[in-house]
């Protein structure tokens, strides 16, 4: 089983709709991530989270939202969902303990806003 | 100035090749430097990690780390055409606390 997962890792939405994405880890990893990457401008962070109660906004976090429900699950939220969020979104996790800074990434969903 | 720079490329080399892969960082990045590879519609995976200047082996990767230069990068020996992928390099971020910043990535052809 993979060690990180996110649902849906497909969908299709339309504008002003709310949509929630969810990443799920058994890495025992304290610390999460969501990232955006759109073609030609990388990968580009939203939201993180160093603990279940540390919830910080990265360079892009201006209609988002996140949860961190436990130390395992992280959900990202688009309440009003518009087209230039059509994006692949990632999650990612890394261990405080580990000290390097590695991180490990989800699969992705892929979002198409309409 | 962006905090990591690659040449989006394509960069195309023929099959059993060195691949030569390159990345600059600005002073915000200073920690720890990754290479992700990443295939179209796929998530990044971690090809090498380095911490400090010099270079480091891992199968027929090399990365190499310059922190006068600010200079990072990856060298693929006898590519082959599943190598074709784009390279992500990433730095941890100064003050960061495992915050890394990407960088756009390098487009690798491995050419038969």
């Amino acid at each position: 089983d993979a060690d990180v997962t996110q649902t849906p890792r497909n969908r299709i939405t339309k504008t002003g709709k709310r949509i929630m994405l969810e990443c799920s880890q058994t890495k025992g990893h304290d610390r999460m991530y969501w990232y955006r990457q759109d073609p030609g401008l990388g990968l580009r962070l939203i939201y993180y989270s160093f603990d279940v109660k540390d919830i910080n906004k990265g360079e892009i976090s201006d209609g988002y939202s996140v949860s961190r429900q436990a130390q395992a699950k992280f959900s990202l939220s688009l309440e009003s969902a518009i087209p230039n969020q059509t994006a692949l979104y990632f999650c990612a996790t890394s261990d405080l303990l580990e000290s390097t800074d590695t991180q490990y990434f989800g699969p992705g969903t892929r979002l198409t806003v309409l | 100035q962006k905090e990591v720079e690659q040449n989006s490329g394509p960069l195309s080399v023929p099959e059993g090749a060195i691949a030569s892969l390159n990345c600059t960082y600005s002073d915000r990045v200073s920690q720890s430097f990754f290479w992700y590879r990443q295939y179209s519609g796929k998530s990044p995976e971690l090809i090498m990690s380095i911490y400090s200047n010099g270079d480091k082996e891992d199968g027929r990767f090399t990365a190499q780390l310059n922190k006068a230069s600010q200079y990072v990068s990856l060298l693929i020996r006898d590519s082959q055409p599943s190598d074709s992928a784009t390279y992500l390099c990433a730095g941890g971020l100064t003050g960061g606390g495992n915050k890394l910043t990407f960088g756009t990535g390098t487009q690798l052809k491995v050419e038969l």
